[in-house]
């Protein structure tokens, strides 16, 4: 049974550039999760999403930061015209029962702006 | 506002030196209390998940324990391969996510 997949594993964006950030939860779950660590700073929610529904964007920056989960294919969280603050892992977790008992986490992605 | 703290940030023990690390927190509402394993470039593996006062679960040398205002991880007789950083985190009634605390980077020297 596959864990969590993310890709790529690294990403570098020069400013103003669009970043794709790609996740497959594993098989069975239905209930995908993105959070973001920052140098130095600890992991921060970003969004909840369930197939083809946003559930919770409350951690998402208003601005530039968009995630879908399709009915088909992986969730992919979107930053458009990325800055250097937007430097930091990415990481997609996903459960089964939506209530975050037991959510594994994907092995992230560390975007670069340069 | 619902808060978890980790205590110490940093933890250093020789091959074998048992010590705990400590998770206070402030919640309203716990669903539940996570343990997660971080190592440098990969993404957190889940260890434990508790749920009320009382709680306690073990794993290899790891043990967690959780009281109403703190959990603890107790490591016994560490090996340098637990090195590692620790992070725990709440699920409460109000949202849809976990909430970490900073995190405590141990290193076991042998």
């Amino acid at each position: 049974n596959a864990g969590v997949m993310q890709n790529p594993r690294h990403l570098v964006r020069r400013r103003g550039q669009e970043a794709r950030l790609r996740c497959s939860p594993m098989k069975g779950h239905s209930h995908v999760y993105w959070y973001r660590q920052l140098p130095e700073e600890g992991l921060k929610f970003m969004v909840y999403l369930q197939k083809e529904n946003i559930i919770d964007e409350s951690g998402m920056p208003k601005e530039r930061f968009s995630a879908e989960f399709p009915k088909e294919g992986p969730s992919i969280l979107r930053i458009q015209q990325v800055v250097r603050g937007d430097s930091a892992a990415y990481f997609c977790a996903s459960s089964s029962t939506g209530l975050n008992t037991e959510a594994f986490f994907g092995q992230g992605t560390r975007l670069t702006v340069v | 506002e619902d808060q978890v703290t980790q205590s110490p940030e940093a933890l250093r023990l020789q091959e074998g030196e048992s010590s705990s690390l400590n998770c206070s927190y402030t919640v309203s509402g716990l669903r539940g209390l996570f343990w997660y394993r971080q190592d440098p470039g990969k993404g957190p593996e889940f260890l434990f998940t508790l749920y009320s006062a009382g709680e306690e679960k073990e794993k290899e040398r790891l043990k967690a324990t959780l009281t109403k205002k703190e959990s603890f991880l107790h490591i016994t007789a560490p090996k340098p391969e637990d090195s590692a950083t620790y992070l725990c985190a709440f699920d409460n009634n109000a949202g849809n996510m976990l909430t970490f605390g900073g995190g405590t980077r141990l290193m076991v020297k042998p």
